[in-house]
């Protein structure tokens, strides 16, 4: 079954420090990879869209990785700030253009 | 652009109700979909649309009924709600073809069906 997980579930760390979240994933055929930041209360943004054969791809301070071998991919926040808290959804999409979504991790940022 | 916007913000039904929820977007995209979000789950997909005229079911489409008559509206219809059907509902939006194409999501509708 096509699943996505993402770890760890929540996280809280101090403004100022560095975080990686991991996403891995069993879709099959992959098309590509999503990361989006969801704000409470509001819709998911997206962070990153990576195909295949990208296997980094950055957005400020927000860097993403993608290994497609092992299917896992992380993503990691450099000097987080306050607004940096919220969930951050790994999202698979199939060659047949269905999205697999994960549950997400909740990132409390602490000043 | 206002992007993708959704109505109600809020609302309560009670159980037998029927309603519907607005999504419209002004960005001129082909595809649109509804999801609902329940706690600690991704994202479920419950209709989407690839075009004008054009609807199919995602993943929960029980109890939702959806139509396209024009690019930019594509309202969700409750039947008869039900407790099950108490979440928070998204719609989004983006072009369709060759991509990857980024999905645009209006800011949710929380229905409560007691």
């Amino acid at each position: 079954k096509n699943q996505v997980e993402q770890s760890p579930q929540s996280l809280i760390i101090l403004e100022g420090k560095n975080c990686t979240l991991q996403c891995n994933y069993t879709v099959s055929p992959f098309s590509n990879l999503r990361w989006y930041k969801q704000d409470t209360g509001r819709g998911p943004v997206s962070l990153t869209i990576m195909t295949f054969s990208e296997n980094t791809k950055s957005n400020g301070r927000y860097t993403a990785t993608l290994d497609a071998d092992t299917k896992q991919s992380s993503l990691h926040i450099t000097a987080s700030q306050l607004s940096d808290s919220a969930s951050y959804i790994c999202v698979v999409k199939e060659s047949n253009y269905q999205l697999i979504w994960g549950a997400g991790t909740k990132l409390i940022i602490k000043p | 652009n206002a992007g993708v916007t959704q109505t109600p913000k809020f609302q309560v039904l009670k159980t037998g109700q029927s309603m519907t929820l607005q999504c419209a977007q002004d960005m001129n995209h082909e595809y649109m979909s509804w999801y609902r979000q329940d706690p600690g789950m991704g994202l479920r997909l419950i209709h989407y649309s690839v075009g004008a005229g054009i609807t199919d079911q995602g993943e929960v489409p029980n109890g939702y009924n959806v139509s396209r008559s024009t690019t930019e509206d594509f309202p969700l219809r409750l039947l008869s709600a039900a407790p099950s059907q108490t979440s928070v509902y998204f719609c989004a939006s983006s072009y369709s073809g060759p991509g990857p194409h980024e999905q645009y999501f209006g800011p949710g509708t929380r229905l409560t069906v007691t």
